[in-house]
This record gives structure tokens, sequence and C-alpha cells, in this order.
């Protein structure tokens, strides 16, 4: 069975610092990937996606993610967080979804 | 293009009643999934119909059912409703073809059912 697991229930970073927010899967075959955000009241929405080749993804509004098969993690990365980047973040593989990881960025 | 529409927005059921969803994919979307979210169990899986059949299942009870219509649209019902069923109720679409699932989903802004 295909899983993600999303080891931070929360990740607290200040404006304009990095931020990361992780991600390991566990799946048969190649991996499906998926990082997914929730804002408040606006619904889920896609950010980036890993199908196959570089290994590092680039999706919406400044987001990238590394897919390391070693270390079978997904992480999501922006070089500068702003504080509207606050939200619900969910990692995903096909159908299956991680528990969130709520990311807070402070001026 | 329009994105996913899901009615109605907000529903008020007592428990043992029963309830019907509905959602329409983005245009040319043959894909539709459902999940149900709360905040102790996360995002769960429901079911995903693609060209009006079930192609995958979550861990729920029979009480949870859903039909895909010859335009994609699609229902879910949950029959003698219970506290626990409480919750938002999401509805994706993507292109999808047969045999793959890389396709992003594009969610709806869900029904929020409350059980009283």
């Amino acid at each position: 069975a295909q899983s993600v697991a999303q080891p931070e229930d929360q990740v607290n970073v200040a404006e304009g610092n990095p931020l990361t927010v992780k991600c390991t899967y566990s799946v048969s075959g190649n991996p499906y990937l998926f990082w997914y955000v929730q804002y408040p009241n606006r619904g889920l929405q896609f950010l980036l996606k890993y199908i196959t080749g570089d290994n590092l993804v680039k999706g919406s509004y400044g987001f990238e993610a590394e897919f390391n098969k070693s270390q079978t993690s997904f992480h999501l990365k922006k070089p500068s967080a702003l504080v509207s980047d606050s939200a619900l973040y969910f990692c995903a593989v096909p159908l299956v979804f991680g528990a969130g990881t709520i990311l807070r960025v402070k001026s | 293009k329009a994105g996913v529409t899901q009615t109605p927005r907000y529903l008020i059921k007592t428990r043992g009643q029963q309830v019907t969803l509905s959602c329409s994919p983005i245009s040319g979307h043959r894909s539709v999934s459902w999940y149900q979210q709360t905040p102790g169990q996360g995002l769960q899986f429901l079911f995903e119909y693609f060209s009006e059949t079930q192609r995958n299942k979550g861990n729920f009870p029979g009480r949870f059912s859903g039909r895909q219509f010859s335009n994609s649209r699609s229902e879910m019902n949950v029959s003698t409703l219970e506290l626990g069923d409480s919750a938002l109720y999401l509805c994706a679409s993507s292109l999808g073809t047969s045999g793959d699932n890389y396709n992003e989903q594009f969610f709806g802004p869900g029904t929020r059912l409350t059980v009283l």
C-alpha cells in the first residue's frame, strides 16, 4: 500500500527566511508525488508534482520540491517565505494524502 | 474554464437521515474523486470514478456510496447518518485516462456537512 508521512504538524518561519516542509513516502514502483496547499476558505490547490526526470521540481508561487529516491523524501522548499504562504500543506501520492503540515510565517 | 463546483456548500442533517452531495468536474475531466476531511483524520479517500465506473474505493462503510454520470458529474450519498460523518466533503477532478494516476487533482470548495 502507498503512504506518505509528514513528520511535522507545524513549521514556523520568519518572513524572508527559507522554508522546508518535509515529506517521506512509501510506494511500490515509480513514485508519483504531489504537493497541495489549502488556504483558509479557499480550498485545496495543486502546487507541484514529480513524475520523472529532474529531481528538483518547480511549482506555483515560487515553491519547489526536491525528490530524493535514496531517502524516499519529497521535501517542499521556498528560498524566501512570505506571510501569505501561511497555510496547510499536504504531500500526496495518488489518492493518498499526508496528515498535513501547518506553515506559519511571521513578519 | 470553470472550476470544480460542489452543491450544496453547507448542509445540516440529523442522525439517521441520508444526504446526497453533488460535484461537477472541470470540463473535459473524466476522473472524479471524493474525500472526507476532518480535523482528527485529515483527508481520507472515499472513492474514485472514471467514465461512470468506480475505479478505486477507500476504507469506508457501505453507507457511503457514489456514482458518476455520462457527463462526468458525480454524486455521493451517505445513508443513516452518524454524528461522526460531520466533515468537509471534497470533490476533485483530473484529466485521467483509464490507466494513469499521475495527473494532479483540482478540488472544489467542498460541502460542509453537520450531523446533529
